[in-house]
């Protein structure tokens, strides 16, 4: 099956240094999405993706569709304290599917 | 408008004992799905609903997994004489159609067995 490797796997910064984090596959995806999950929440969708190339902002995020279609970054800037969680990559095929990444752990030093 | 919601939030049973999981997606999506999230892990997709399609019930780990979708809104999912390796958090997410990626997820369930 299609397999996602997310990196890196944690991240200790302090508060207001930017972070990069980014997903790469052996496979093509039609559709990149980042998530953030808090403790003891469900993922929460942060952007979605849909065309290879395309860059999309969100506040202080931004986040990459590779060229390639076979990798997506994301960038946080400023980084503050409720920016520490959780935060996985999942790609989409033609069908319903999502393939998750197994996730980054940010934590941030105030 | 009201998020994917899910019932209980928290269930401790002992080992043997079967339970049921709910789920109620966001008012108007046809497709709902169920995941579930081991300590420090990803997400492992388990089934998948669509309108009135059959399911794809392909990543359910064995036959003590079942889940049904009842009216295409609500749906419960099922473990059968519960194992210590079933303690996890089930995740429920729904999105506006099949094809369309974006997933809306609920709180999660924490299963624990004893």
């Amino acid at each position: 099956g299609q397999q996602l490797n997310q990196s890196p796997q944690s991240m200790f910064i302090q508060e207001g240094e930017d972070v990069s984090m980014n997903c790469t596959s052996s496979s093509i995806f039609n559709t990149w999405l980042w998530y953030k999950q808090d403790p003891g929440e469900g993922p929460v969708l942060l952007i979605a993706l849909y065309k290879a190339g395309e860059l999309t902002s969100n506040g202080r995020l931004t986040a990459q569709f590779g060229i390639t279609r076979k990798d997506s970054f994301l960038n946080i800037s400023a980084s503050i304290p409720s920016d520490v969680g959780i935060y996985f990559c999942a790609g989409g095929g033609s069908n319903y599917k999502l393939t998750f990444g197994k996730g980054t752990l940010l934590t941030v030093n105030p | 408008g009201a998020g994917v919601s899910q019932s209980p939030s928290n269930k401790v049973t002992e080992k043997g004992k079967d339970v049921e999981l709910r789920c109620d997606p966001i008012s108007g999506h046809t497709a709902l799905y169920w995941y579930r999230q081991s300590l420090g892990q990803g997400l492992e997709f388990l089934i998948y609903f669509q309108g009135n399609s059959a399911p794809d019930k392909s990543g359910l780990p064995s036959d003590r997994f079942s889940a049904e979708r009842t009216g295409g809104s609500v749906s419960t999912l099922t473990i059968q004489r519960t194992q210590q390796e079933d303690s996890a958090v089930y995740l429920c997410a729904s999105s506006l159609a099949g094809g369309n990626n974006e997933q809306f997820f609920g709180p999660g369930t924490r299963l624990t067995v004893l």
